[in-house]
């Protein structure tokens, strides 16, 4: 199995804040990451697949850089509405994991 | 547009079955590269995949999980059916399904989106 694991698992920053978060991959996935972003009672959302491409309608705020074993997640001027919990998943093998997920708080 | 949701028990006793019915709309899954996915989530806790079949009834299953999930497809109703065994406490969670399907002919290439709403189970004498 390929293990996912996210770092930190939380973090506090306030709005306009520029977050990064961080997702390494236990073997090479190449570009096949996804992340995704959940907020309390919600099921998740998708927000970039193949590492770096937006899903349609995500702010262009969010940004997704890597290759191979290490990636990130970039929120750029951190808004109300993006205090959640982010996580990342390969699509490289089944079984398809999920990283441990980085919990984004207010300071 | 494509929407799922799952539907079930919300308690049941331990060593019982777990029985989820996943109900979509908006795709087919006769449809080459689609699948149906089952995810979970115990409280407070991450994402965990359990299975997933595909538009040609192939299945896969997460290894530590796989004797005891089941999951079948009746493409007629528009549903998928995951079943659990010998349920414990620990399987209390909140579980997904979830529209999956390759793109740019890369199998490699696919994304959960959408999501079901998602339905609590608890597992408790």
């Amino acid at each position: 199995d390929i293990q996912m694991t996210q770092s930190p698992s939380s973090l506090s920053a306030s709005v306009g804040d520029r977050v990064t978060i961080t997702c390494r991959a236990s073997q090479s996935i190449s570009s096949y990451l996804n992340w995704y972003q959940q907020k309390p009672g919600e099921a998740p959302k998708f927000l970039i697949h193949g590492a770096s491409s937006l899903q349609t309608g995500v702010p262009s705020r969010f940004s997704g850089s890597g290759s191979g074993t290490d990636f990130t997640l970039t929120i750029n001027g951190l808004q109300p509405e993006d205090f959640a919990i982010y996580y990342c998943q390969q699509s490289y093998s089944t079984p398809l994991t999920f990283g441990g997920g980085t919990k984004v708080e207010i300071k | 547009q494509i929407t799922l949701k799952e539907s079930g028990p919300t308690l049941v006793k331990p060593t019982q079955t777990l029985t989820l019915t996943c109900t979509f709309s908006g795709f087919s899954l006769s449809t080459s590269g689609v699948s149906v996915d089952w995810i979970r989530q115990p409280p407070g806790k991450a994402l965990e995949w359990l299975a997933l079949i595909y538009w040609d009834d192939d299945k896969r299953y997460s290894p530590s999980l796989k004797s005891s999930l089941t999951i079948t497809k009746d493409t007629s109703k528009n549903q998928v059916v995951l079943t659990m065994t010998n349920m414990d406490p620990v399987d209390t969670a909140t579980y997904y399904c979830a529209h999956r399907e390759y793109h740019r002919g890369d199998h490699r290439y696919n994304w959960f989106d959408p999501w079901g709403q998602g339905t609590l189970v608890t597992v408790s004498s």
